[in-house]
């Protein structure tokens, strides 16, 4: 499969407990999105990263998320002591260069209990 | 701000119908606009990316169109299938004040569900 994988597709967690989230993007895609969606809503963006750089920040990401890419491949993004309204999907995509289509992951879904 | 209002909020239609779902825009300046479609508990996939100067693109039975002027789109679906029942989505891209920049706008959606 060439599309885009992400890891783990559902997390249920305790409140105040720290989660990690992975994105292994299309192989020849420079850039790497990620996006929160909650029930009936459109995706709201995250964070976006051009080969390692994170280039930029949403305001909806607070000091608790955290983002990387580090050799410009896979992401991970970070969510420290997790709080209830952290529940939502986490989707990752990734495109080319210029205004190319986001070809987006399947998502994470994040319980927060 | 820029704004993507998608209507109607959702939709339920008997196989075989057509229908049209709407998106009008307050994004500037504009560079793309792009339809999305996701099923439930899926990422969104791609259906058509529309750029300024082009006023209607089809995929299969899915065909959009686009008024710059009015700042108006619309997804038209022919002879609708079980499987169409999904939300769509409409994205509005804008021009980048730098290489960094990132301006897209999603829309809430429409939901879609198609009956026997």
């Amino acid at each position: 499969d060439t599309g885009v994988s992400q890891n783990p597709r559902h997390k249920i967690t305790k409140r105040g407990q720290n989660v990690t989230f992975r994105c292994d993007p299309i192989s020849e895609h420079n850039r790497l999105y990620w996006y929160r969606q909650t029930l009936g809503q459109g995706p709201e963006f995250l964070t976006y990263f051009q080969n390692e750089a994170q280039l930029e920040k949403s305001r909806l990401l607070s000091d608790r998320f955290s983002a990387e890419r580090p050799k410009g491949s896979f992401s991970t993004l970070e969510i420290q002591r997790t709080e209830q309204g952290d529940s939502a999907m986490y989707l990752c995509a990734s495109s080319g260069q210029g205004y190319a289509v986001q070809y987006f992951g399947p998502g994470t879904r994040l319980t927060v209990t | 701000k820029n704004q993507v209002e998608q209507s109607p909020q959702s939709l339920i239609i008997l196989e075989g119908k057509n229908c049209t779902l709407q998106c009008n825009y307050t994004v500037s300046p504009f560079s793309n606009l792009r339809w999305y479609k996701q099923d439930t508990g899926r990422g969104p996939v791609s259906l058509t990316i529309m750029t300024f100067s082009e006023n209607t693109k089809s995929n299969g039975r899915y065909t959009a169109t686009l008024d710059a002027d009015t700042k108006q789109s619309s997804l038209h679906i022919t002879a609708s299938q079980l499987s169409d029942s999904a939300s769509y989505i409409c994205v509005v891209s804008a021009l980048g004040s730098g290489a960094g920049s990132y301006q897209l706008t999603f829309g809430k959606g429409t939901k879609l569900s198609v009956i026997p």
